[in-house]
């Protein structure tokens, strides 16, 4: 079973900073996502990252993909109490033909205004 | 995209009593999936339910505790049964599309 790891596992942090998730496993992945999850909803995806050293922008959100691909960064720049939620990262599998998604352990961020 | 609904959106339920929650999705789907969300945890996938086969289930995960139903592309039903307080969690179904999955808000169960 493939594990990802996330760290940390809880952030909180003031308005304005800066943060950076990290998820990690001992896997290769042939690509690898990340989802945010707001209390009293399902996990919404962010991002779907494919390439080795691959870095993509969302807003204020930069991911990257590692170069071995057994790896990805979430950074946040300047948080706000709207990036408040349980930020996911996952990894797609084939399994009997069709697609399943595996997630990493999580990670709760607050930003306090 | 994908609209998912899901019923009941929480309930609190005995010991020994069993819950079953509907997920209904806005277009037809091949394979919708099953997943518990335990207290400030990560996603964890209990079975696949493809339409007019058994759902197949993950590790540690069996068909007596949690049936499922497919009647339709576009139904499933998922049942937690013989509850124990250990059950209390938040349930998601989704479906997918290609790359993409799509979620339900979820079904908040708490077992007393």
């Amino acid at each position: 079973t493939q594990l990802l790891e996330q760290s940390p596992q809880f952030l909180s942090i003031q308005e304005g900073e800066n943060l950076t998730v990290y998820c990690n496993s001992s896997s290769v992945f042939s690509s690898l996502q990340w989802y945010r999850q707001e209390p009293g909803e399902g996990p919404v995806l962010l991002v779907t990252v494919v390439t080795g050293g691959e870095v993509k922008k969302l807003k204020r959100l930069t991911f990257q993909f590692g170069d071995a691909r057994k790896d990805s960064s979430l950074h946040i720049t300047a948080a706000q109490p709207g990036d408040t939620g349980l930020y996911l990262c996952a990894a797609l599998r084939n399994s009997g033909g069709y697609q399943k998604v595996t997630f990493g352990t999580g990670t709760k961020l607050q930003v306090i205004p | 995209s994908a609209v998912i609904s899901q019923k009941p959106s929480r309930d609190i339920c005995q010991r020994g009593t069993s819950l079953t929650i509907q997920c209904q999705v806005d277009s037809q789907v091949t394979m919708m999936f099953w997943y518990r969300q335990q207290p400030g945890q990560s996603l964890t996938l209990i079975a696949t339910a493809n339409q007019g086969s058994e759902a197949t289930y993950e590790s540690g995960f069996v068909i007596d505790k949690f049936p499922i139903s497919r009647p339709n592309l576009t139904f499933s039903t998922l049942t937690v049964s013989n509850m124990s307080p250990e059950d209390s969690s938040i349930y998601l179904c989704s479906v997918d599309r290609g790359l993409r999955e799509f979620f339900g808000p979820g079904t908040r169960l708490t077992v007393l």
